[in-house]
């Protein structure tokens, strides 16, 4: 069965702190790694990375994948209290049908304080 | 990027009752899924919406309970049928779009249910 964890769970941090979040993954025929952040009820797509070793940044957030490790990390840098939400990771496979399907992680709650 | 609406937002329902909730896609697209967040918990796939077929159930998941609709390319719906307290939960619309992959997916801004 195709697993994907996050860590931490809950992050608490001062504005202009880093963070780096994680998620770890083990499935058969992997195909992409994929980071939203959930705020309120719908998750926004944030990255999509299918290679190892290239870093996706979008202002002032990155991500980069290890599909050696199994992992990716998202970092962001210089947080402000609008980063706070919950980061949610999914691993893109090939299922026993033959269609790709989606597992998400539990994702990681990001608390920004002033 | 395609843009997905759901419809109700949220609602209150009785035990026993049935709810539909619509999905609408601003575009046509050849994958829709149906996930559920139970509070604290991460999204879980209830099945793919095929169109002109039956849909696909995940495991745990069966038609009796979230029959599901795709009569079209653009729009799907589902019903959570014979309510009860443990339904209470976001149920998410979402569309792929890659012919087989889920490449960028988008979803839609969910339909909070309560089931008292």
């Amino acid at each position: 069965e195709d697993k994907v964890v996050q860590s931490p769970l809950s992050l608490v941090v001062h504005e202009g702190d880093t963070v780096t979040l994680n998620c770890s993954y083990e499935v058969t025929n992997f195909r992409s790694l994929l980071w939203y952040k959930q705020e309120k009820k719908a998750p926004t797509f944030l990255f999509m990375l299918t290679s190892s070793g290239i870093e996706k940044k979008s202002g002032r957030l990155s991500s980069i994948l290890d599909k050696k490790e199994l992992f990716s990390i998202l970092n962001i840098t210089a947080t402000q209290t609008g980063d706070s939400a919950v980061y949610l990771c999914a691993v893109e496979a090939r299922d026993g049908a033959g269609s790709y399907q989606l597992t998400f992680g539990k994702g990681t709650k990001l608390s920004v304080i002033p | 990027s395609a843009v997905i609406s759901q419809k109700p937002s949220r609602d209150i329902c009785q035990r026993g009752t049935s709810l539909t909730i619509q999905c609408q896609v601003d575009s046509q697209v050849t994958m829709m899924f149906w996930y559920r967040q139970q509070p604290g918990q991460s999204l879980t796939l209830i099945a793919t919406a095929n169109q002109g077929s039956e849909a696909t159930y995940e495991s745990g998941f069966v038609i009796d309970k979230f029959p599901i609709s795709r009569p079209n390319l653009t729009f799907s719906t589902l019903t959570v049928s014979n309510m009860s307290p443990e339904d209470s939960s976001i149920y998410l619309c979402s569309a792929g779009s890659g012919r087989a992959s889920h490449n960028e997916q988008f979803f839609g801004p969910g339909t909070r249910l309560t089931v008292l």
